[in-house]
């Protein structure tokens, strides 16, 4: 396994439309996070899974934002009725559940252009 | 709340220069510190981490010591290269919160 893989790399939509973007964690991690990134800034949390289960969602994740893991191995985050304010990198990060604290591994992102 | 503050950038240095990226936290409880790096096209890979006080994480020739007394986590390096270059993110994770909160990054380059 090469390590997390995310689906696409670039997106360019109008605003308003609806966009979904695929994370692909690396195969034996059961935690899955998205983050935000926008340029000049460091990520921000979004979201998080262990296995399936949606544990915690910030703030920052308003109605539009909805994300989901069915089968506790890839996830989907999909972006209704966007804005131009969600022009922003969308990052993926896996991590093993164990002992005090988790390395998190991140995918490449998925750069989300609103026009 | 839980927050990292890095030095502002951009950090321009010379190659076999000794390079120093301060970061300080603020936090509830004890957290687990990380040096993440972003170099230019690529994702955001760990570099080196410290889970408790007067830890020291080390990788690649970086260092960085977990200081609970000044709640700092300062990235550095003794000779930098030009292969060196990228956005340098200081992040923290509290035990039993998973997030990670990350400082805004601060962009080193590394001239010939």
């Amino acid at each position: 396994d090469t390590g997390v893989s995310q689906d696409p790399r670039h997106k360019i939509t109008k605003r308003g439309q609806n966009v979904t973007f695929r994370c692909d964690p690396i195969s034996e991690h059961n935690r899955l996070y998205w983050y935000r990134q926008t340029l000049g800034q460091g990520p921000e949390f979004l979201t998080y899974f262990q296995n399936e289960a949606q544990l915690e969602k910030s703030r920052l994740l308003s109605d539009r934002f909805s994300a989901e893991r069915p089968k506790g191995s890839f996830s989907t985050l999909e972006i209704q009725r966007t804005e131009q304010g969600d022009s922003a990198m969308y990052l993926c990060a896996s991590s093993l559940a164990g002992g005090p604290t988790d390395t998190q591994y991140f995918g490449p992102g998925t750069r989300l252009t609103v026009l | 709340g839980n927050s990292v503050t890095q030095m502002e950038g951009p950090v321009t240095l010379s190659e076999e220069a000794f390079l120093t990226i301060n970061c300080t936290y603020t936090a509830t409880g004890y957290p687990s510190l990380f040096w993440y790096v972003q170099y230019p096209g690529e994702g955001l890979q760990l570099l080196l981490k410290a889970t408790k006080a007067d830890d020291k994480g080390s990788n690649k020739g970086f260092e960085a010591t977990y200081r609970k007394e000044t709640t700092s986590f300062h990235l550095e390096k003794g000779s930098v290269q030009v292969s060196d270059s990228a956005v340098y993110f200081c992040a923290l994770s509290l035990q039993g919160a998973q997030k990670l909160v990350f400082g805004q990054g601060t962009r080193l380059t590394i001239n010939p």
